[in-house]
């Protein structure tokens, strides 16, 4: 089986840098990646991660180690409107499927 | 379309009746996928289709939930004899990879269920 570990709740100040942890257990592991959604809308998705490092999209970062199970969505130069929940998701060796964690949500106050 | 649609956006039943949900895939994406999100929780995997390939059913909660998708692009998902706690927000993904670690996926706007 798969499990995910995120914080379920970040606050930060806006123009700071957040970072959202994520650990996991897999039988298998293929990848990780991240999606946003916020309040009433639909998931999109932000990065992805099969191999160990940090892969870089504008403000937004992310990083895996998979040694650890472990990876983090960094957001730089945080704006109001990165207020959302942030879902981990993995993709287990040979399978379709992604499992999504609970989410965090992370609230950017001025 | 530009993007996967879903029909109705809200259905509200009563405990007991058949819901259809819809959902309409970016065209030409192979793969398609229903979840659903309960208040406050992650996304449930129910299940996955890819292009003529037998769906993987691994997800659905019980006998009651079944889904098809018809000529590779369309798919129904049916909840038979609805309970209360089949209510979620139920959401469909498609992706053009068909592949293991099929990572991006783009969501529908989903479809709120209500059971009374």
């Amino acid at each position: 089986g798969q499990s995910l570990e995120q914080p379920s709740e970040v606050t930060a100040v806006e123009g700071a840098i957040v970072q959202i942890n994520c650990t996991y257990q897999t039988s298998g592991f293929y990848g990780l990646s991240w999606y946003q959604q916020h309040d009433g809308g639909a998931p999109t998705f932000l990065s992805y991660n099969a191999l160990d490092g940090l892969e870089e999209t504008g403000r937004f970062s992310s990083f895996l180690s998979r040694s650890d199970s472990y990876g983090y969505l960094l957001l730089q130069e945080l704006q109001m409107k990165d207020s959302a929940s942030y879902f981990c998701a993995v993709t287990g060796a040979g399978s379709y499927q992604l499992t999504f964690g609970k989410g965090t949500k992370l609230s950017v106050i001025p | 379309g530009a993007g996967v649609s879903q029909s109705p956006s809200n259905k509200v039943t009563e405990k007991g009746k058949d819901v259809e949900l819809r959902c309409d895939p970016i065209s030409g994406h192979t793969a398609l996928y229903w979840y659903r999100q309960s208040l406050g929780q992650g996304l449930e995997f129910l299940i996955y289709f890819q292009g003529n390939s037998a769906p993987d059913k691994s997800g659905l909660p019980s006998d009651r939930f079944s889904a098809e998708r018809t000529g590779g692009s369309v798919s129904t998902l049916t909840i038979q004899r609805t309970q209360q706690e089949d209510s979620a927000v139920y959401l469909c993904a498609s992706s053009s990879r068909g592949l293991p670690g099929s990572y991006e996926q783009y969501f529908g706007p989903g479809t709120r269920l209500t059971v009374t």
